[in-house]
């Protein structure tokens, strides 16, 4: 079974804070992904990579950057940390040639910031 | 990429009973996907249906996609407490890794 990891389950972190999301698959996909969940608002990608060191912003990239220094981990970084941030975070895989893929979540990050 | 939108945005049935949820959708597609989410946790893939195929089963669900109409439909049938969830459809158009686009999806609540 396709496992994705994400490191932290519930963070409570200050404003300004530098804060590092980390997420791991063991399934060797190319892909990667970066959504953040909000009630009324559903699912909204953040950043997705294709491959090692490779990133494309997706529709909310501001306030994020993000790392792929080997295939099977994917970083999320909030540089300054703002309540409005303060959202589910999810981790997601799939294999390559598109997402005509199935595409395999992590259980998510429940982000705080105070 | 584009985005489904899920309807309806809730639904309460009585354990036994089937639940239809609907997604529409804007431009041709390559396939459609259907994922579940339990409260608080991660997205888990039901089922793809590819343009070319009208219905897919997979044990209590079942799939129909009309093209013609861009919709699909997800059928729940016998429907069980542990099905319990909002329910998210993903079309796909091609074009790249480019992440798949989430609704806001059908929140399903069986009744006992």
């Amino acid at each position: 079974d396709v496992k994705v990891t994400q490191s932290s389950r519930y963070l409570v972190k200050r404003t300004g804070e530098k804060v590092f999301l980390e997420c791991v698959q063991d399934m060797d996909h190319e892909n990667m992904f970066w959504y953040r969940q909000d009630p009324g608002l559903g699912l909204r990608l953040i950043y997705f990579s294709y491959d090692v060191k490779m990133k494309e912003k997706g529709d909310i990239p501001e306030g994020y950057s993000v790392s792929r220094e080997k295939k099977e981990r994917f970083s999320l970084i909030l540089e300054s940390a703002s309540t409005n941030q303060t959202s589910m975070y999810l981790c997601a895989s799939s294999l390559p040639g598109g997402t005509g893929n199935t595409i395999y979540f992590g259980e998510g990050s429940w982000l705080t910031v105070v | 990429s584009q985005q489904g939108e899920e309807d309806p945005q809730a639904l309460s049935i009585q354990e036994g009973e089937n639940a239809t949820m609907n997604c529409s959708y804007k431009t041709s597609i390559n396939n459609l996907q259907w994922y579940r989410q339990n409260s608080g946790r991660g997205l888990v893939h039901l089922i793809l249906i590819r343009s070319n195929e009208r219905e897919k089963h997979s044990g209590r669900l079942r799939v129909t996609l009309d093209t013609s109409k861009k919709s699909s439909s997800l059928l729940i049938t016998a429907s069980r407490a542990a099905d319990t969830a909002s329910y998210f459809c993903a079309p796909y158009s091609g074009g790249g890794a480019d992440g798949l686009t989430f609704g806001k999806g059908t929140h399903l609540i069986i009744q006992p």
